[in-house]
């Protein structure tokens, strides 16, 4: 099993710019949630999909959107890239049932840096 | 809105020792579960232990310990016998009741001194 893995694993951009990310969750698993990790802070989320519909979403604009295939993998956009959007993201899945207990699995991540 | 809050941004400990990292948390629910995460310098963040509310005794998993006050809303890391690959950002982490999403503290960062 190889566990959950995004892709890639590091982007510059300049500002203006799109960026897409790509994660595909551990097998068996069909709920991906994306979080951003600033340096030196924890992790904030920013939107889960299950059965390839947003099911809850964070305090983020609309710059940033996702999308969940059928296969359940998952890719998370974002328009107008700020300097600020300069951080880590972070993929996690887990099974769709009862979230609130579940081990979240998490990908290595991508640095995204924005000149 | 849902927070979680760690005091320490920085601790240490010797290899071989005991450490203590502290979160509390804020929430008027009932019933939740309770994670720690560990994210050492690669990067891969891995669930360390998980508590639940409603029980009394507190998780164990291995070297790793909770100290679980629930009234005090307070769920402490306790790490024995520290080991080199113990060095790691540890965060606490909650999903509220009702939500997708976990809330995580800013984090803890662990060192090792051999």
């Amino acid at each position: 099993d190889a566990g959950v893995t995004q892709s890639p694993t590091h982007l510059i951009k300049t500002r203006g710019q799109q960026v897409t990310l790509r994660c595909s969750p551990k097998s068996g698993h069909d709920t991906v949630s994306w979080y951003q990790q600033a340096l030196g802070q924890g992790p904030q989320f920013i939107f889960q999909y299950y059965e390839e519909e947003e099911r809850q979403r964070g305090n983020f604009p609309d710059r940033f959107s996702g999308h969940q295939f059928p296969n359940y993998s998952s890719e998370l956009n974002v328009n107008a890239l700020l300097l600020g959007d300069s951080a880590l993201y972070l993929c996690a899945s887990s099974p769709g049932t009862e979230f609130f207990y579940n081990e979240q699995f998490f990908g290595p991540g991508t640095r995204l840096t924005v000149l | 809105a849902q927070t979680v809050t760690q005091s320490q941004p920085e601790m240490s400990v010797q290899e071989a020792e005991t450490v203590t990292l502290s979160c509390t948390y804020d929430t008027s629910e009932s019933d939740y579960y309770l994670f720690w995460y560990k994210q050492p310098p690669s990067r891969q963040m891995i669930l360390v232990i998980r508590q639940e509310a409603y029980k009394q005794q507190n998780a164990t998993e291995n070297r790793f310990s909770v100290n679980f006050q629930k009234a005090a809303k307070s769920f402490s890391l306790k790490i024995s016998d520290s080991q080199l690959g113990d060095a790691a950002m540890y965060f606490c982490a909650w999903p509220g009741a009702g939500s997708y999403q976990l809330t995580f503290g800013k984090g803890t960062k662990l060192s090792v001194i051999p």
